[in-house]
């Protein structure tokens, strides 16, 4: 079993769509999560950094950490055309330096 | 003020020859880190470094990658005797404290094999 889970997609939604976008994980030591943004040809970007368990909300975007099913989603609300790209989780045990990362789900907004 | 950035952007090499990827950290930046992305299976650690030295090289795949980094700042990631294989995107993140700061990622340096 690999240690971070996501479903690649490709995931095709209508422009104002609410979308969700998940990752499950096997090892209970991660406890900072992490949503980030991959346009095509270009470098990972931060969209949502949390601490343990809960939810956190910047403007349309909506990362939600659930520890005792070891999962984790993002959610989009009204989304945009602009949101096409691929979305990456990631996620740490604390003093581990490095990130493990999902494959990425590739997303698809439609006008 | 100025992200993360990585020279060259693209990379094109036959298969035996040794390339060098730089990074040029966000300034002030203690943390650097290294990971490969292959088409198909996600981002790959490579390797860590704090300040000048790199406390975690576990990642690295085989002896013929090694890293630097110099001054606190750049950093030189070496593939010798390059292998079809390692095409991939080469992308370098920093952050400003250790682990388990942000990371903020550079654009990338497309690495072909031929």
């Amino acid at each position: 079993q690999k240690e971070v889970e996501q479903d690649p997609g490709p995931l095709s939604v209508p422009e104002g769509a609410i979308v969700s976008l998940n990752c499950t994980y096997s090892n209970s030591a991660f406890q900072y999560f992490m949503w980030y943004r991959q346009y095509s040809r270009k470098g990972p970007e931060l969209l949502m950094y949390t601490y343990s368990s809960g939810n956190k909300e910047d403007g349309r975007f909506t990362a939600q950490v659930d520890k005792s099913s070891k999962y984790i989603s993002l959610f989009i609300r009204d989304s945009q055309p602009s949101d096409s790209a691929t979305y990456l989780c990631a996620m740490s045990g604390g003093s581990q330096g490095n990130l493990i990362f999902g494959k990425g789900t590739k997303l698809s907004v439609k006008p | 003020g100025a992200g993360v950035s990585q020279s060259p952007s693209n990379k094109v090499t036959e298969k035996g020859k040794d390339v060098e990827l730089r990074c040029d950290p966000i300034s002030g930046h203690t943390a650097l880190y290294w990971y490969r992305q292959s088409l198909g299976q996600g981002l790959e650690f490579l390797i860590y470094f704090q300040g000048n030295s790199a406390p975690d090289k576990s990642g690295l795949p085989s002896d013929r990658f090694s890293a630097e980094r110099t001054g606190g700042s750049v950093s030189t990631l070496t593939i010798q005797r390059t292998q079809q294989e390692d095409s991939a995107v080469y992308l370098c993140a920093s952050s400003p404290q250790p682990p388990p700061d942000t990371q903020y990622f550079g654009p990338g340096t497309r690495l072909t094999v031929l």
